[in-house]
């Protein structure tokens, strides 16, 4: 069964430090791939989404995130973090190709930025 | 603005008592949908639709109706609702294609009591 894996329920970095979040994928097809940030209170904002082509995406916010087919990952990265980047991050991959057209969504990772 | 529109953005209800929660885009988008989210358990899908008259179940539809009569709307329905359907409750609509963007609504936090 297709499904998404975010390994890490909470993450806390220090402001400046580098950022990577896990995402591992089951599907069955070469999945479109995607990540997600909630800040709080608010809606989903895409930050940046993986379907073919260069496996390094880059996205907004200065955020990228690498596919490896190999590993099924599609970890998100961040050189340098800062205070505002504090929210929860989902990673999601979809539509399914088996006749269906959902997503499916990880659990998430919040993160908290040390001052 | 191009949005997605949710109304209303909190609502507490009794058990039983039928509501709507109302979608609405104005992107001319194809494909709308509608997810909950609960601590620990991430999004997940509720029903999409791929078009007008055009819905199919997500990974977790009991409980919840959609219907799609116009483009721009996609309601989502709790016939009877029941306090493990309190949540928070999120509209999407994208263009048609796999590759596109969902644009999300700012979500709807519902109480059953």
């Amino acid at each position: 069964a297709q499904s998404v894996t975010q390994p890490d329920i909470h993450i806390t970095v220090s402001e400046g430090a580098s950022l990577e979040l896990r995402c591992n994928y089951s599907y069955g097809a070469t999945p479109y791939l995607f990540w997600y940030v909630q800040s709080p209170g608010q809606g989903l904002q895409l930050l940046l989404k993986y379907f073919s082509g260069d496996t390094l995406v880059q996205g907004i916010k200065g955020f990228e995130a690498e596919f490896k087919r190999s590993q099924s990952s599609f970890n998100l990265r961040k050189p340098s973090v800062h205070w505002s980047d504090a929210a929860e991050y989902f990673c999601a991959v979809g539509p399914y190709t088996s006749g269906t057209y959902k997503y499916i969504f990880g659990t998430g990772t919040r993160l908290k930025v040390l001052a | 603005e191009a949005q997605v529109t949710q109304n209303p953005r909190y609502l507490i209800t009794v058990t039983g008592k039928k509501l709507t929660v109302t979608c609405s885009q104005n992107m001319n988008h194809e494909y709308m949908s509608w997810y909950r989210q609960d601590p620990g358990l991430g999004l997940r899908q509720i029903y999409y639709s791929m078009n007008v008259e055009v819905t199919d179940k997500g990974d977790v539809p009991e409980g919840y109706k959609v219907s799609r009569k116009e483009k721009r709307n996609f309601p989502l329905i709790l016939e009877s609702p029941s306090p493990n359907q309190t949540s928070l409750y999120f509209c999407a609509s994208k263009d048609g294609g796999g590759t596109d963007t969902q644009y999300f609504g700012p979500g709807t936090r519902l109480t059953v009591l």
